[in-house]
């Protein structure tokens, strides 16, 4: 079968550092995805690895390595507003777009 | 520039009922997909059109189906109408010539089925 794990909830205060997990095992793999998704939102892109090592945009960084199925997304000099529930996604290993989703980690915020 | 819009943003159906879901697709965008999202859980995919075809399908029954029109938006119907369909159903589109790289979400149709 094909899952993604990632842990249920984190916690952190504004300014901290905080690491998203993602573990994954798919019959196919063409890259991994996170997407953030607010309370009653949309799923919002943040960042895509289709190669192992670290891709930065602005305050977020995501992790891949292949050889260990392993991923992380990295949320740097955090805010409140970055409360909000964080999937992981793999894009399957065949002739689509086709996401499959990680059950997703809600991350919360405090003063 | 308008992203992916859905309609309608809520839906009440009674069991046994059929729905339809609609999508318009990010300008510039040919491929839609369509996923399900039940409360605390990831979105789980339910099938991809492109070229007004489907192209891939999820472990979903045949009670959902869809169509994708010239203009690249697209219809998702469920038919027989269960309590467990109870959803936020999301729409993404994509480029097919774009590297695969982002999928655009909408902001979902939130059914309920009682």
């Amino acid at each position: 079968g094909q899952s993604l794990e990632q842990p249920s909830e984190v916690t952190a205060v504004e300014g901290a550092i905080v690491q998203i997990n993602c573990t994954y095992q798919t019959s196919g793999f063409y890259g991994l995805s996170w997407y953030q998704q607010h309370d009653g939102g949309a799923p919002t892109f943040l960042s895509y690895n289709a190669l192992d090592g670290l891709e930065e945009t602005g305050r977020f960084s995501s992790f891949l390595s292949r050889s260990d199925s392993y991923g992380y997304l990295l949320l740097q000099e955090l805010q409140m507003k970055d409360s909000a529930s964080y999937f992981c996604a793999v894009r399957g290993g065949d002739n689509t777009d086709k996401l499959i989703f990680g059950t997703g980690t809600r991350l919360q915020v405090f003063p | 520039d308008a992203g992916v819009t859905q309609s309608p943003t809520h839906l009440i159906k009674t069991r046994g009922q059929q729905v339809t879901l609609r999508c318009s697709p990010k300008s510039g965008h040919d491929t839609v997909s369509w996923y399900q999202q039940a409360l605390g859980q990831g979105p789980q995919f339910i099938f991809q059109y492109y070229e007004e075809e489907e192209r891939q399908r999820g472990n979903f029954p045949d009670r959902f189906s869809g169509h994708q029109f010239p203009n690249y938006s697209s219809e998702l119907n469920v038919n027989a109408l269960l309590l467990g369909d109870s959803a936020l159903y999301l729409c993404a589109s994509s480029l097919e010539a774009g590297g695969r790289t982002e999928a655009f979400f909408g902001q979902g149709t939130r059914l309920t089925v009682v």
